[in-house]
């Protein structure tokens, strides 16, 4: 597709299980970023990749939070022993770097993630 | 660090009247300046962004934003709200570092009376 798509759009989970967040980018964006939003907040930083590197993991919140882009285009973002506390929408966006580039970051929907 | 403040956490405008959506933001340098519109259900949209130059920036649906930078300000406004504007609304800044992660604010509410 012509946009950022993400996978599950919905994931319910219990307490201290494994999950996975698929994130597939804009087709030649360098660039892609992991967001986090609770409900009634802002997109919250997480991970920024530039190709296969994460070159800015600062927003993770902890080391239970994980992501990867192995090819330098499809990223997973992983939480291990999931708290109550993830329960969030996790947003993906992809950009064009160099050349080009205009800042702009373009949003998949997002993948809502309910830890019960 | 960056910051961004929007005061406003809800907002309601009759249809066809103005709005304005305020935005202050704090950066050391000169920002990149955005605003996102999110619709129930929908990913976040660019309504439009400052980088440089003119400080009244043109967007997408009728929008404009004004940069003042001695107020650190970026408000959105549009001149007659129609019933599809209802949506949440969110300013964001960036740096020029080229890296392009954004930093949003918590986002305002417009509801939209007839």
């Amino acid at each position: 597709g012509a946009g950022v798509s993400q996978t599950p759009s919905n994931k319910v989970t219990e307490k201290g299980k494994y999950v996975e967040l698929r994130c597939d980018p804009i087709s030649g964006h360098t660039a892609l970023y992991w967001y986090r939003q609770s409900l009634g907040q802002g997109p919250e930083f997480l991970i920024y990749f530039q190709g296969t590197g994460a070159a800015d993991d600062s927003g993770l919140p902890n080391d239970r939070f994980f992501a990867v882009r192995p090819e330098g285009s499809v990223s997973t973002l992983k939480i291990q022993r999931t708290e109550r506390g993830d329960s969030a929408v996790y947003l993906c966006a992809s950009s064009l770097l160099g050349s080009g580039n205009t800042g702009e970051l373009f949003f998949g929907e997002g993948s809502r993630l309910t830890v019960l | 660090a960056q910051s961004v403040t929007q005061p406003d956490i809800h907002i309601t405008v009759s249809e066809g009247a103005s709005l304005e959506l305020r935005c202050n933001y704090s950066y050391g340098a000169t920002p990149y300046l955005f605003w996102y519109v999110q619709s129930p259900g929908q990913g976040l949209q660019l309504l439009l962004k400052y980088f440089s130059g003119d400080t009244l920036v043109q967007g997408i649906k009728g929008f404009e934003a004004e940069f003042k930078r001695s107020q650190s300000s970026f408000n959105l406004r549009k001149p007659s709200v129609h019933w599809s504007d209802a949506a949440e609304y969110f300013c964001a800044v960036g740096t020029q570092t080229g890296a392009n992660n954004l930093f949003f604010g918590t986002g305002t509410r417009l509801t939209v009376i007839p």
